[in-house]
């Protein structure tokens, strides 16, 4: 079946790079996306790609999807103590349902 | 810029007892979602909704809940007899289209006692 996997937490220093790692089974999967989610909030889509790319980036993050492997990764430059949050990756279905991983929570320390 | 609204933020309820959690989808669009996330677990698909008609369902979705669209701008999810297990916070979310992004609410905290 449909499973996506994340490490649980990740903890940095301010002002270096963080790396959010997940991987997922189906391989059918059209996008991945990564949702961020603060405290008490909802889920805000940082960014996406589609399945025939290896590499996106947009302004600090940087997704890297490794197809053959099925892992995705989410690197931030310069992580800022306002990126610490809780951070899921997602992949779509076949349908549009959403499959999210565990949620890998960074803490972003001065 | 337009974002989908929840209401309530949080409901608490008895077991055994209906609850009806509301969202106001982004205007202009077609797919509308609900997801649910038990506390420390993962975020968990529960429907979609197109055309006035279920896309999909999960096997969480069972006979206790319902869906619908009563107004041009509602979304709601119906839970007929609450139970323990029921207590997560629920978020909706829409697209324009299918396939598209999908913007999620703030979500509503139910409790079940």
């Amino acid at each position: 079946g449909e499973d996506v996997e994340q490490s649980l937490f990740l903890s940095v220093r301010e002002g270096d790079s963080s790396v959010i790692n997940c991987t997922y089974t189906d391989s059918s999967s059209t996008y991945l996306y990564w949702y961020k989610q603060e405290p008490g909030a909802g889920l805000q889509l940082l960014t996406y790609i589609f399945s025939n790319m290896d590499m996106k980036q947009d302004q600090r993050l940087t997704v890297l999807l490794n197809k053959k492997d099925k892992h995705l990764s989410l690197r931030i430059a310069d992580t800022q103590t306002g990126d610490s949050a809780i951070y899921f990756c997602a992949e779509s279905a076949p349908t549009d349902k959403l499959i999210f991983g565990t949620g890998t929570r960074l803490q972003v320390f001065p | 810029e337009p974002e989908v609204t929840q209401t309530p933020s949080h409901q608490v309820t008895q077991m055994g007892q209906e609850v009806i959690l509301r969202c106001v989808p982004i205007s202009n669009h077609l797919y509308f979602y609900w997801y649910r996330q038990i506390l420390g677990q993962k975020v968990e698909f529960l429907v979609s909704f197109y055309n006035n008609e279920i896309s999909e369902k999960s096997e969480i979705f069972d006979d206790q809940f319902s869906v619908e669209r009563p107004d041009g701008s509602n979304f709601t999810l119906k839970i007929r007899s609450t139970k323990l297990e029921d207590s997560a916070m629920y978020f909706c979310a829409s697209s324009r289209d299918s396939g598209d992004e999908q913007f999620f609410g703030p979500g509503t905290r139910l409790t079940v006692l």
